[in-house]
């Protein structure tokens, strides 16, 4: 079975760009989630979906982070504008259900220049 | 107090020996516990998860769970270089209308041939 693919794995852009990082989450899983990792401060949820529907984005840092699920099968995150302190590694991960184990992407290692 | 407190570590252990990592948690409401094996450059792998009080085993893996006391460890016997990664613990708490994981920091093992 597929796992949760995400695209791109790297990119590089200058300071003011757009990013988009997009997510395809695993077959029947019901959740999803968008986290941020750096070595300062860990591994942070910034937004998550049941369904489609986002749920929490508490952890989303400022309104220049978007983040839609237009279908079952494909979620995006957006940066407009980007900035240098955005520079981090970007997991989506998926689960079945609440509660149950989350399963990650590979990530996409972001660099703001 | 945090949500989820692991020792950062690094923890070095030499090969064969007994690696034991520990977590606490501070919701009591928590009901499943987890622990993903991230290596440098991954993204984070489920290894072991445990719902009930006491131990689970699974392979050289034991997962020790004490709601009472709020803490959770994971013992990795026959510690082989290959397991040198940082452990992440997972604990559940509400974000929005559900239960989500809140990961800790992460110990970080070395296991030295």
């Amino acid at each position: 079975d597929a796992g949760v693919i995400q695209s791109p794995r790297h990119e590089v852009t200058e300071m003011g760009q757009e990013v988009t990082l997009r997510c395809k989450p695993i077959s029947g899983h019901d959740y999803l989630f968008w986290y941020r990792q750096t070595m300062m401060r860990g591994l942070e949820l910034l937004i998550y979906f049941n369904n489609n529907v986002p749920i929490d984005d508490s952890g989303m840092p400022e309104d220049r982070f978007s983040a839609k699920m237009p279908n079952a099968s494909f979620s995006t995150l957006k940066i407009q504008p980007s900035e240098p302190r955005d520079s981090a590694v970007y997991f989506c991960a998926s689960s079945l259900s609440e509660n149950q184990p989350q399963h990650f992407g590979d990530g996409t290692r972001l660099s703001i220049l | 107090q945090k949500e989820v407190e692991q020792n950062s570590g690094p923890l070095s252990v030499p090969e064969g020996a007994i690696a034991s990592l520990n977590c606490t948690y501070s919701d009591r409401g928590s009901q499943s516990f987890f622990w993903y094996r991230q290596y440098s450059g991954k993204s984070p792998e489920l290894i072991m998860f445990i719902y009930s009080n006491g131990d689970k085993e699974d392979g050289r893996f034991t997962a020790q769970l004490n709601k009472a006391s709020q803490y959770v460890s994971l013992l990795i016997r026959d510690s082989q270089p290959s397991d040198s990664a940082t452990y992440l613990c997972a604990v559940p708490r509400f974000s929005g209308s559900a239960r989500q994981l809140t990961f800790g920091s992460g110990t970080q093992l070395t296991v030295l041939p």
